[in-house]
């Protein structure tokens, strides 16, 4: 299995500050192919099933406001909340989908210092 | 606009046999590259995968509950079928379905996800 490893599990950041979340796997999800890394980032807030935010490693979902980012290739990737405002407080995933056993990230708890 | 409608207990006694039913619109589970999953979360805890059937009746299962898990398609009422046998407190969680797109690089990511069915576990 993939291992997804994400860090700090918890983090507060201060309203207009950046927001950043790593997250590392125990293999590579670049398909050398496709030059594709197959990998996801989800927001989920409570109550609620977790919603897309990107794929590919960097593709903003449609809808997905722009100060959301993601980067890396390989077994390292980031996503970056550029200005973080009050509705982005949540639990954010990594997830991989190169291969099954698909896996996630521990989770990483954002909320305002 | 793809919907999912998880159904099933919400209540199940140890040892007993989980069966959910997801129903879905708004996409085929035929169309090549194209999956259905499930998973589950705990109370509190994080995601985790359990199965997934592919457009072509292929399977996959989480390997440590591999044993106990079964996936089904109805491609003609629009329906995904997990089983899950020899029930435990410890499966007590919010059991999800969810969509992965195909494309020309194979199988993607999960969206959309269901709302969740939450199954409590005890006697």
């Amino acid at each position: 299995d993939i291992v997804m490893t994400q860090s700090p599990d918890s983090l507060a950041v201060s309203l207009g500050e950046r927001a950043t979340i790593d997250c590392k796997s125990s293999r590579s999800v670049l398909y050398s192919s496709n030059n594709k890394n197959y990998l996801a980032w989800y927001q989920q807030k409570p109550g609620q099933p977790p919603k897309l935010l990107i794929y590919w490693a960097s593709t903003r979902e449609s809808g997905v406001p722009d100060r959301f980012s993601g980067s890396g290739s390989g077994t390292d990737f980031t996503l970056t909340i550029s200005s973080l405002q009050a509705e982005d407080v949540a639990v954010y995933y990594c997830h991989q989908f190169y291969s099954t056993p698909y896996t996630f990230g521990q989770g990483t708890n954002l909320q305002i210092k | 606009q793809i919907t999912f409608k998880e159904s099933g207990p919400t209540l199940v006694r140890p040892t007993q046999t989980l069966t959910l039913t997801c129903t879905f619109s708004g996409f085929s589970l035929t169309t090549r590259g194209v999956a259905v999953n499930w998973i589950r979360q705990p109370p509190g805890k994080a995601l985790e995968w359990l199965a997934l059937i592919y457009w072509d009746d292929d399977k996959r299962y989480r390997p440590s509950l591999k044993s106990r898990l079964s996936i089904t398609r109805d491609t003609s009422k629009n329906q995904v079928v997990l089983t899950m046998t020899d029930m435990d407190p410890v499966d007590t969680a919010t059991y999800y379905c969810a969509h992965s797109p195909g494309s020309s690089s194979g199988t993607g990511w999960i969206d959309p996800w269901g709302q969740g069915s939450l199954v409590t576990v005890s006697s």
